[in-house]
């Protein structure tokens, strides 16, 4: 699986959009970019992946540049309740040999009120 | 439909005890798979089992161990327990190994103490 590379922390207002980057220049041509968060002491939750268009779901939108080397997850509108540890993952999905998540150590968001 | 339970929420053991941790997947999930989380290390893969077996392991010592029942739920068992092991044990679970597109999804973790 690729590396990935995340700032430790962002602050963002309520209300305000959230745009949280990952770099990931060594990613190759079938891995994906994947966005988990986990709340405080509570499991992983899925957000969001894509493969090189940009995507968006009821929760966040994930934008990948051009030559895939960075992803930004947009939350539109940050509440309170997105305060958590966001990570971004790169792999190729159904890998017969990786078939875990292997988590970075992720960007800690703190929506501010 | 319900999610990923895991039991029990908390539990407090003390060095050289074992231990035994359960999780139910999603109803029609086969795959399970566990990993623990410490403020030191993160999140570290242990292992991931799909119809009873397992098909994937971390790089964890052997006190380390689960198995996988009929009706897809799933134990993981550490025996020797040292202060090391305090972490939150999470259990993920998918429809079919391999599948990650979106397809995990992780139960609330079980805060294991062990003094």
């Amino acid at each position: 699986d690729a590396k990935t590379t995340q700032p430790p922390s962002m602050d963002c207002a309520e209300g305000r959009a959230a745009n949280l980057p990952c770099n990931h220049s060594t990613i190759s041509g079938n891995e994906y970019v994947y966005w988990y968060r986990q709340i405080h002491s509570q499991g992983p939750q899925y957000i969001i992946h894509g493969l090189k268009n940009n995507e968006t779901n009821e929760m966040a939108s994930l934008i990948i540049t051009e030559d895939r080397k960075s992803s930004t997850l947009i939350l539109p509108h940050a509440t309170l309740r997105d305060t958590a540890v966001y990570y971004c993952i790169v792999r190729v999905p159904s890998s017969g040999s990786a078939r875990q998540l292997t988590f970075g150590s992720g960007t800690q968001l703190t929506v501010l009120p | 439909k319900a999610g990923v339970t895991q039991t029990p929420r908390y539990l407090i053991k003390t060095r050289g005890q074992q231990v035994t941790l359960s999780c139910s997947p999603i109803s029609g999930h086969r795959s399970v798979s566990w990993y623990q989380q410490t403020p030191g290390q993160g999140l570290q893969f242990l292992f991931e089992y799909f119809s009873e077996t397992q098909r994937n392991k971390g790089n964890f010592p052997g006190r380390f161990s689960g198995r996988q029942f009929s009706n897809s739920r799933s134990e993981m068992n550490v025996s020797t327990l040292e202060l090391g092991d305090s972490a939150l044990y999470l259990c993920a679970s998918s429809l079919r190994t391999g599948t990650t597109n979106y397809g995990y999804t992780f139960g609330s973790g079980t805060r294991l103490t062990v003094v």
